[in-house]
């Protein structure tokens, strides 16, 4: 069975610039979430969604930051325009409804010159 | 809401050593309790999980963790660490009536030295 799968792994871009990461979660998961690694630290959640609503986005900057799950599978996060502090790992995770166990992607590590 | 403390950002230890890192959580709510691992440009990937029932729970690579509630804690034991437990660890809580809301602890960086 495939895992979480993120795309880009890597993306390097200049400050003002847009990025947009991919997730597809495990067959059959109905949540979906975001979560930001900075450097040292431990994730931090940006969104969650159940099926194709979101559900928790309290801690998204919704100025820059938007994201999207539009058939209740796959998700796109995009930054616009991506900001120095923006530089971390963009981590995208699923579960089944009711279970305590999230299975996240490999990430992708986002650097922002 | 919840909060994690993992009190050590770094744990070297010898290979054969035993190992404990440390997690103390806050709620005043019933909790699920998690231990996570992170090996270099991966993912997290569940180590073990408290979700009720007996306090020791143990994962298939010879980790254990105890929740204790009276001392809000959930540290994570191994008796004899390998090269391969190199890894980050991270601590992580849930409220027990919405287990898909995880807030993670700062991670713990064991590295074993040969």
């Amino acid at each position: 069975e495939a895992g979480v799968v993120q795309s880009p792994r890597y993306k390097i871009i200049e400050k003002k610039q847009p990025v947009a990461f991919w997730c597809n979660p495990i067959s059959g998961h109905n949540t979906l979430y975001w979560y930001l690694q900075n450097l040292g630290q431990g994730p931090e959640l940006l969104i969650r969604y159940e099926n194709e609503e979101a559900v928790d986005d309290s801690q998204l900057p919704k100025d820059r930051f938007s994201a999207e799950r539009l058939k209740g599978v796959d998700s796109t996060l995009k930054i616009q325009p991506a900001e120095l502090g923006d530089s971390a790992v963009y981590l995208c995770a699923s579960s089944l409804k009711q279970a305590g166990e999230l299975f996240f992607g490999e990430g992708s590590r986002l650097t922002v010159l | 809401a919840q909060s994690v403390t993992q009190l050590d950002s770094q744990v070297p230890v010898f290979e054969e050593a035993p190992v404990e890192l440390r997690c103390n959580y806050s709620s005043s709510v019933s909790v699920y309790l998690f231990w996570y691992v992170q090996y270099p440009n991966q993912g997290l990937q569940l180590l073990l999980k408290y979700l009720s029932g007996s306090t020791l729970v143990e994962s298939i690579n010879g980790f254990e963790a105890e929740f204790n509630k009276s001392q809000t804690s959930f540290h994570l034991r191994k008796p004899s660490v390998h090269i391969s437990d190199t890894a980050e660890y991270f601590c992580a809580v849930s409220d027990s009536g919405s287990a898909r809301q995880l807030t993670f602890g700062s991670g713990t960086q064991l590295t074993v030295l040969p």
